[in-house]
């Protein structure tokens, strides 16, 4: 059975620490991971992996994939409160409907 | 419009009612995605349009869902019937294939009485 597993589930960190969230999944036809940020009720992109150690960054956030070891993380640098959300890992197969396949997410919360 | 839009932002019903949820996708976006977060669970696929057809209707709950997708563009989500199981986020996504970055809209938080 496909899945895909995030940790920790909860995090609580205080401004200008770094973090760092683990995404590991178990899918068949793997197509791509994809990592979101949810602060209410809309998921936001933040990076799309398809290709293994080729680091993804955008400011204080970066990601990268591993299709060896089947996993990717999530950094984020000197983190704000403005970071503060629940952040979704998510799997897209190459068959069927392509649809993400989610991870139940990690709650970060950053605390000034 | 820029991005995705859903309505109602929230809709309140009593049991056993049916409700109506709308997605407007990104302009040219050919895919269509309707996902459900219940609370305390994470996202989960419901059924995926490609322009109108829907070729993968796998992820509906229960024959008293349906969507239907006119014009290439917005959809409609349906619920018959509702039931306190159905309360949940309701969010849609866009892409512009299949396979392709799915953007979301605010979703409509459903609550069932």
């Amino acid at each position: 059975e496909d899945k895909v597993v995030q940790s920790p589930l909860s995090l609580v960190v205080h401004e200008g620490d770094t973090v760092t969230l683990n995404c590991s999944y178990e899918v068949t036809n793997f197509r791509s991971l994809l990592w979101y940020k949810q602060e209410k009720k809309a998921p936001t992109f933040l990076f799309m992996l398809t290709s293994s150690g080729i680091e993804k960054k955008s400011g204080r956030l970066s990601s990268i994939l591993d299709k060896k070891e089947l996993f990717s993380i999530l950094n984020i640098t000197a983190t704000q409160t403005g970071d503060s959300a629940i952040y979704l890992c998510a799997v897209v197969r190459q068959t069927g409907a392509n649809n993400l396949f989610f991870g139940t997410g990690t709650r970060l919360t950053v605390i000034p | 419009g820029a991005g995705v839009s859903q309505s109602p932002s929230n809709k309140v019903t009593e049991k056993g009612k049916d409700v109506e949820l709308r997605c407007d996708p990104i302009s040219g976006h050919t895919a269509l995605y309707w996902y459900r977060q219940s609370l305390g669970q994470g996202l989960e696929f419901l059924i995926y349009f490609q322009g109108n057809s829907a070729p993968d209707k796998s992820g509906l709950p229960s024959d008293r869902f349906s969507a239907e997708r006119t014009g290439g563009s917005v959809s409609t989500l349906t619920i018959q019937r509702t039931q306190q199981e159905d309360s949940a986020v309701y969010l849609c996504a866009s892409s512009s294939g299949r396979g392709d970055t799915q953007y979301f809209g605010p979703g409509t938080r459903l609550t069932v009485l």
